[in-house]
């Protein structure tokens, strides 16, 4: 999963509960991502980061929110507002210019209660 | 509007045959385009890269090929294993969007023994 971890593997959400997921890279990568991943469609950007301090919303930011304090750490907080939660969640990074693939993090599947 | 179409859906083969899978895209304008594999409960891990000007790329063996006049990729896959189960996902990248990645639903391939 080349250097980007995300903890935890699963993670369960009661209603009305904010929670926090994780997403940490060594690789030194400026920009990083959130994605989510529902069955039979493909990954929707929540929201990026290309610098620290910086971020934008996605195609479905609405629910998240997101803080880039450190240029390794990306926490991704789904908040009481997300209706419908239960995804996978994929953190990716990479280096910013042309053509620079991202690599994914082992992913957060997120249930609720 | 940008969209990755892949086909087929799934599919199913024996182990040591070859299979093919399609993917036609009207993103533009066009930058790159990749092929992913995810494995079931993994983050996607990049097969390939190919810009415009690249017909086809090879990584062991999958191998890739891009027709940008009709705006179609392929993804071979030879002398299948019993690993190569997973799902293949089609993303392609727009010229001038930053990082901004379009992603099929994939194909979710099964190779049996």
């Amino acid at each position: 999963d080349g250097g980007i971890t995300q903890s935890p593997k699963y993670l369960f959400r009661k209603e009305g509960q904010n929670v926090t997921l994780s997403c940490e890279q060594n690789l030194n990568h400026d920009a990083m991502y959130w994605y989510r991943q529902d069955p039979g469609q493909g990954l929707r950007l929540i929201y990026y980061s290309q610098i620290v301090n910086d971020f934008q919303k996605g195609d479905i930011a609405e629910g998240y929110s997101v803080s880039r304090e450190k240029k390794e750490s990306f926490p991704l907080t789904v908040t009481s507002a997300q209706k419908n939660p239960t995804a996978f969640y994929l953190c990716a990074s990479n280096n910013l210019g042309g053509g620079e693939t991202q690599y994914f993090g082992p992913g957060t599947r997120l249930l609720v209660l | 509007k940008n969209q990755v179409e892949q086909s087929p859906q799934s599919l199913i083969i024996l182990e040591g045959k070859n299979c093919t899978l399609q993917c036609n895209y009207t993103v533009s304008p066009f930058s790159n385009l990749r092929w992913y594999k995810q494995d079931t409960g993994r983050g996607p891990v990049s097969l390939t890269i190919m810009t415009f000007s690249e017909n086809t790329k090879s990584n062991g063996r999958y191998t890739a090929t891009l027709d940008a006049d009709t705006k179609q990729s392929s993804l071979h896959i030879t002398a299948s294993q019993l690993s190569d189960s997973a799902s293949y996902i089609c993303v392609v990248s727009a010229y001038g969007a930053t990082n901004k990645l379009i992603f099929g639903t994939g194909t979710l391939l099964a190779v049996q023994p």
